[in-house]
């Protein structure tokens, strides 16, 4: 079974501070990595994607991936209260199906 | 960037009734679409690949009579809802990968609230 593992939370950090959201998963063949932040009530969007290992910066956003521990991470710099929502990983497996990790749900406290 | 459109974004249908959720590509082309359900506070699953002009794909557990899928075109995407029921109520929503092909990212419609009484 091809799985996609995070922790649920919730996560609660400070308005300004460094969010650090984690994600595992087991099919060794991955090749695309994707982080979608989800607001209450609303759909997933899509705000980083990794395919090469080390870091992808894009604003306050930083993707990690490490293929060899199988360990892809999203860092928030600058949290804001705006940043509270729920942020799925997602993995595209060997076979291409993407499979989506339950998300982690972020605090950020004024 | 990729834009999916989906209609309605609320619906309240009464238990039996079925209800036709659409979903577009606007600037892109799609020969494939997802169809996840969402139920509160869960993550989400996928219910059916839509393949333009084939037969979709459904996941183990969902029925394809209760949940009819058609893919017209390039560009839409239908799920039906027959006989629906308060078990149903759901948020659910379509996604398209964009460009298309292996590895793309999906790009998700705003969803639809199917509230079923």
């Amino acid at each position: 079974q091809k799985e996609v593992e995070q922790n649920s939370g919730p996560l609660s950090v400070p308005e300004g501070a460094i969010a650090s959201l984690n994600c595992t998963y087991s099919d060794r063949g991955s090749q695309s990595f994707f982080w979608y932040r989800q607001y209450s009530g609303k759909s997933p969007e899509l705000i980083m994607f990794i395919y090469s290992n080390g870091d992808k910066e894009d604003g306050r956003f930083t993707a990690q991936l490490n293929k060899a521990s199988q360990y892809v991470s999203l860092l928030i710099r600058d949290s804001q209260p705006s940043d509270s929502a729920t942020y799925l990983c997602a993995v595209n497996d060997r076979d291409n199906d993407m499979r989506f990790g339950a998300g982690t749900r972020l605090t950020v406290k004024p | 960037g990729a834009v999916v459109s989906q209609h309605p974004s609320r619906v309240i249908c009464k238990s039996g009734t079925s209800v036709k959720i659409e979903c577009r590509s606007l600037d892109f082309q799609a020969t494939t679409m997802f169809w996840y359900r969402q139920f509160p506070k869960q993550s989400l699953m996928l219910m059916a690949t839509s393949n333009e002009g084939s037969k979709a794909t459904y996941e183990q557990g969902v029925e394809k009579d209760k949940f009819l899928i058609n893919h017209a075109s390039l560009t839409l995407s239908t799920l039906t809802v027959t006989s629906a029921h308060p078990e149903d109520s759901s948020f659910y929503i379509c996604s398209a990968r964009d460009p298309p092909g292996e590895g793309s990212p999906l790009h998700f419609g705003n969803g639809t609230r199917l509230t079923v009484t």
